[in-house]
């Protein structure tokens, strides 16, 4: 069974401060993607990130980045000086192989607050 | 653009009273899927659709038909909806690199 967890429901930091949303991910498949979205307060989701199984190496995209760990399945992602701007739902999700469909975690809510 | 369009963002309706939720993408995609998201619970998927004519559950069909006639379309159906079936709505579109997502569809039911 596949299935993504993200343990973290709400979190709320002050603006500039570090912040870690955790995801762990379960799949006895070897090829899988993993993906990051956000959710801002209108409703849409944003892409941020496409990782897959055959890649651990770590990406840093401005304030962002993320961990990618297959040994203890997590790919977790990380907001460098949170700005207000930040504040949102995140959303880790799985994908199996190339073909299979997107499932997501629960989301993390995150409050920047000034 | 490359983009999936929902239509209608926002749609306040009657328990009982059918109803539809369209969804088109520009993409050539074949696969496309629907989402519905609840607090707490995530985005859950409902149908997904591999290519014209092939649809398949997903996780929370119940309450729910999918149609997929053209590449381009999946609408979404709702032929008695409930209460239980308030909830914001994402329609996608896959390619082997990712899912574009439309703009949500916030049903209420009343």
């Amino acid at each position: 069974a596949q299935k993504v967890t993200q343990a973290q429901t709400e979190i709320s930091v002050v603006e500039k401060e570090d912040v870690t949303l955790d995801c762990v991910y379960e799949t006895r498949d070897t090829t899988y993607y993993l993906f990051w979205y956000k959710q801002p307060p209108s409703g849409e989701l944003v892409f941020l990130i496409r990782r897959n199984s055959f890649d651990e190496q770590n990406e840093i995209s401005g304030r962002y980045s993320w961990n990618f760990q297959k040994s203890t399945s997590s790919f977790n992602f990380t907001i460098t000086a949170s700005q207000v701007v930040d504040s949102a739902v995140y959303f880790c999700a799985l994908m199996r192989g190339s073909q299979g469909n997107l499932i997501f975690g629960k989301g993390t809510k995150l409050s920047v607050k000034p | 653009e490359a983009q999936v369009t929902q239509n209608p963002r926002y749609l306040i309706t009657v328990t009982g009273k059918k109803l539809t939720v369209t969804c088109s993408q520009n993409m050539n995609h074949e696969y496309m899927s629907w989402y519905r998201q609840d607090p707490g619970l995530g985005l859950r998927q409902i149908y997904y659709s591999m290519n014209v004519e092939v649809t398949d559950k997903g996780d929370v069909p119940e309450g729910y038909k999918v149609s997929r006639k053209e590449k381009r379309n999946f609408p979404l159906i709702l032929e008695s909806p409930s209460p239980n079936q308030t909830s914001l709505y994402f329609c996608a579109s896959r390619t082997g690199l990712g899912y574009t997502f439309g703009s949500g569809t916030r049903l209420t039911v009343v």
